[in-house]
Formats: C-alpha cells, structure tokens, sequence
C-alpha cells in the first residue's frame, strides 16, 4: 500500500499569504495525485487533479506541482474561505490512499 | 447535474450490520467505477471500496475485507456495501463517489455508528 504522508500538520497563516502544502508518497505515483478542500460539516471538494490540473471551479490561486513521490499544493494569496482542512490523494491501481491532512488555519 | 443520496446508515451493535445504498443521477452510471469511502468523527477520508464499472472486479481495504461486500445494480444505477460483523472502529460518514483516479463528485454522505 502507498501511504501518503501531509505536512505539516497544521499550517497558521493570515489572509494575503502564501501557503505551501506537501504531499509525499512512499513510492512513485506519477502524476496520479489530487488535492481535496474540506470546511467543517461539507463533502470534501476537488481542488487539483493528475498533480497541477485544475477542475473548472477551482480559482487560479491554487496550484499544484510534483511528480514521482514529492507534491506540492500552493495557495498564492490566501483568502478567508481558504482556511480549511486539505487532503491529497493517490490512486496505485486498483486501491486509492488519502493522506492525513493539513488543517490551515488564520493566524 | 451530478447526484449521488446515500441511505441505510444508523445506529448498530457491534457484530451487527447495515446494507447502504447510493442512488446516482446525472451521469452514465454503468460507465464509471464507483467507490465507498470513509471519515470518521473528527479524522481524515479513508478508501473503503471500489467496483468496476460492469461490477465484475471488486477492491476493498484491508481493514474490511472479508466483512464488507461492495455491489452495484447497473439496471437501477446503484450501488451499495453491505457491512457485516461492524466493529466500533466503522464509525464513520460514508460517501459513496465515482471515480476517475479521483473522486470530483461525493455524496452528502451517510453516518454509520456501531456502539453498544
């Protein structure tokens, strides 16, 4: 099994910041990465697919880099609706793992 | 519009079990794999289950293989996991979702709880 491993595990940061969150898989996954967003009492939401696509939808602040075993989800400019829990995401045929999530939080 | 209304979760005793079900809308269901996946009460999503799009292929974790059974009714554009011999750690919100290598639609989820 690929076990994904998010960090940190929490990030405080203020609106109008960068935010850099990281995704290591224990062995390659290529490009088969995603990155959900999750608000306390909603479904998670789709932000990134195949590491740096992003659904229609998703603002052009975020974005998504990496390949192999290392990702990364970056926010350019954080807004207020931004502070959420994130999850990446992979799929190693057949099975799917989830890491364990980055909570960011307002500073 | 994609639509995925999970039903059949609740309340059970540990040993017992709960059939749920996913009723989908809005897309070519017999198209797409569906999966079953999890989070418990104040943790992260966990994959619990996936079928092929014909319901030929079935995957589980390894933490509920051989308890679970995911099944799908292409007819009816269901697809449900029935759960047995539940144990504390099940407790969770179930979400039914297709899948594409990622899940870019999710039920509302449904919410399991095995307690005494």
């Amino acid at each position: 099994e690929i076990v994904l491993t998010q960090s940190p595990a929490t990030l405080s940061l203020s609106p109008g910041e960068r935010a850099t969150l990281s995704c290591r898989a224990s062995q390659s996954v290529g490009r088969y990465l995603a990155w959900y967003q999750q608000k306390p009492g909603q479904r998670p939401r789709l932000l990134i697919y195949d590491a740096s696509d992003r659904p229609s939808g998703t603002p052009a602040r975020f974005s998504g880099s990496g390949s192999g075993t290392d990702f990364t989800l970056t926010i350019s400019s954080l807004e207020p609706e931004d502070f959420a829990v994130y999850y990446c995401q992979q799929r190693s045929d057949p099975m799917y793992t989830f890491g364990q999530g980055t909570k960011l939080e307002i500073k | 519009e994609v639509q995925l209304l999970e039903s059949g979760g609740g309340l059970v005793q540990p040993g017992g079990s709960l059939r749920l079900s996913c009723a989908a809308s809005g897309f070519t269901f017999t198209k797409f794999a569906m999966s079953w996946v999890r989070q418990g009460p104040g943790k992260g999503l966990e994959w619990v289950s996936g079928i092929s799009s014909s319901g030929g292929t079935t995957y589980y974790t390894d933490s509920v293989k051989g308890r679970f059974t995911i099944s799908r009714d292409n007819s009816k554009n269901t697809v449900s996991l029935l759960m047995n011999s539940l144990r504390a750690e099940d407790t969770a919100l179930y979400y039914c979702a297709p899948e594409t290598y990622f899940f870019d639609h999710w039920g509302q989820g449904i919410l399991v709880s095995v307690s005494s």
